[in-house]
């Protein structure tokens, strides 16, 4: 079975441009949750979505935002990008979501750097 | 509101030597409690895991780890390093029985593990 797909696995943009990062998750999960790892604050989660609505959020601005299709790939946008959002994201994906305990399983990452 | 706090964010030990990465959590709900180990340019690996029942939880590789309520700890250990024990490693926790947030893991700082042979 495959695993946790990520697109585009480096990404190099400019302050003020925005960019979309992809998440595919394993077949047959349906839970999609998104962190960001950098040096200074660490592995930091960002939201997480489940049949296409979202179910948690972390405490990151309104830049941040994301989606769910109803094929369980997700999708998360950062907007007028800033210096500071240069870091690893990383997508995990589990098999249900609330009710229980499932196993995160984590992508290899999005590496972007905003110069 | 959950927390993790990693001792020592880097760890040196010998080849052979025992393994003791230590971490303290904060939760509001009976928690979850995770480690993973990232390797350079590579997502997240599950080590280990307790949810519920035993708690001593044996994980992959060779590494365990104790749940102690008393101490709010959940330290990881390996009784004897391997050079491919190199990596740096995460405690993690996440909503426990009657939480609702699951899907949230909260991520101590890390600990990177450094072998010498």
């Amino acid at each position: 079975k495959a695993g946790v797909t990520q697109t585009p696995r480096y990404l190099i943009k400019t302050r003020g441009q925005q960019v979309t990062l992809s998440c595919s998750p394993i077949s047959g999960h349906r839970s999609v949750s998104w962190y960001q790892q950098t040096p200074g604050q660490g592995l930091q989660f960002l939201f997480e979505y489940f049949s296409e609505t979202q179910r948690n959020k972390g405490n990151f601005p309104g830049r941040f935002s994301g989606r769910q299709f109803s094929n369980s790939r997700s999708e998360m946008n950062v907007s007028t990008l800033e210096l500071g959002d240069s870091a690893l994201y990383l997508c995990a994906s589990s098999l249900l979501s609330g009710i229980s305990y499932n196993e995160q399983f984590f992508g290899p990452g999005t590496r972007l750097t905003v110069l | 509101a959950q927390s993790v706090t990693q001792l020592g964010s880097h760890v040196s030990v010998s080849e052979g030597a025992l393994v003791l990465l230590r971490c303290n959590y904060s939760s509001s709900v009976p928690p979850y409690l995770f480690w993973y180990v990232q390797y350079p340019n590579q997502g997240l690996q599950l080590l280990l895991k307790y949810t519920t029942g035993a708690t001593l939880v044996k994980g992959i590789n060779g590494f365990e780890a104790e749940f102690k309520k008393s101490e709010t700890s959940f330290h990881l250990t390996k009784p004897s390093a391997h050079m491919s024990d190199a990596a740096e490693y995460f405690c993690a926790v996440s909503g426990g029985a009657g939480g609702t947030s699951y899907g949230k893991l909260t991520f101590g700082q890390g600990t990177i593990l450094t072998v010498h042979p």
